[in-house]
């Protein structure tokens, strides 16, 4: 049972328009949420997360909005660069607990 | 500050065989999580632990362990390995609970 899911396995994205990565979860525990970049052959870096207290949190280009009632989050970067082709992941926490939860990631294109 | 680091970054075995893959955390962070990669089920944990001690563990079989010395530094042990233990396997370390930092990997390959 997946309990954080990314729908989309992959997005094409115009340089300079707006991202938009969605993570759907089920587990109602889960209070902190994280969005990880992955390159191929490094490991994921963090871009950034939320607490189940806000409903946004924004860090330069990168916005994650919350939506707690719907179990939903998404991830807008704006605008995107050709840089940002990457897969990115979803990750959930529970409160207490060390262990991430992860979706199965969005390849992003970001096309010049 | 030195990332996490992981050794080795590749690695080839035969089915049957047990392999032991390291960790070394950024320095003063004591919890280490492992975590599986592979195409079909993506990034899986494995265990945790914190001040030599495995906090929580997984859906994995017992052939997968793992241990956390005095300094922080983890490894992780799989016997008798199967050709679906192929993947990347990844290492993060953290100070407090929430954002993790990840090593760049170790890549098994199970023929």
């Amino acid at each position: 049972d997946q309990q954080v899911k990314q729908n989309s396995p992959s997005l094409s994205v115009q340089e300079g328009r707006i991202s938009i990565l969605n993570c759907d979860y089920t587990n109602s525990m889960f209070d902190y949420f994280l969005w990880y970049k992955k390159y191929p052959a490094e490991g994921p870096t963090f871009l950034i997360s939320i607490s189940s207290i806000k409903d946004k949190n924004e860090d330069g280009r990168f916005t994650v909005f919350l939506n707690k009632s719907a179990k939903h989050l998404s991830l807008h970067i704006v605008p995107s660069q050709p840089g940002d082709s990457a897969v990115y992941f979803c990750a959930a926490t529970v409160f207490g607990s060390y262990q991430l939860t992860f979706g199965k990631g969005t390849k992003l294109s970001v096309i010049p | 500050k030195a990332g996490v680091t992981q050794t080795p970054r590749y690695l080839i075995k035969t089915r049957g065989q047990q392999v032991t893959l390291s960790c070394s955390p950024i320095s003063g962070h004591r919890s280490v999580s492992w975590y599986q990669q592979t195409p079909g089920q993506g990034l899986q944990f494995l265990f945790e632990y914190f001040s030599e001690t495995q906090r929580n563990k997984g859906n994995f079989p017992g052939r997968f362990s793992g241990r956390q010395f005095s300094n922080s530094r983890s490894e992780m042990n799989v016997s008798t390995l199967e050709l679906g233990d192929s993947a990347l396997y990844l290492c993060a370390s953290s100070w407090m609970r929430g954002e993790q930092f990840f090593g760049p990997g170790t890549r098994l390959t199970v023929l």
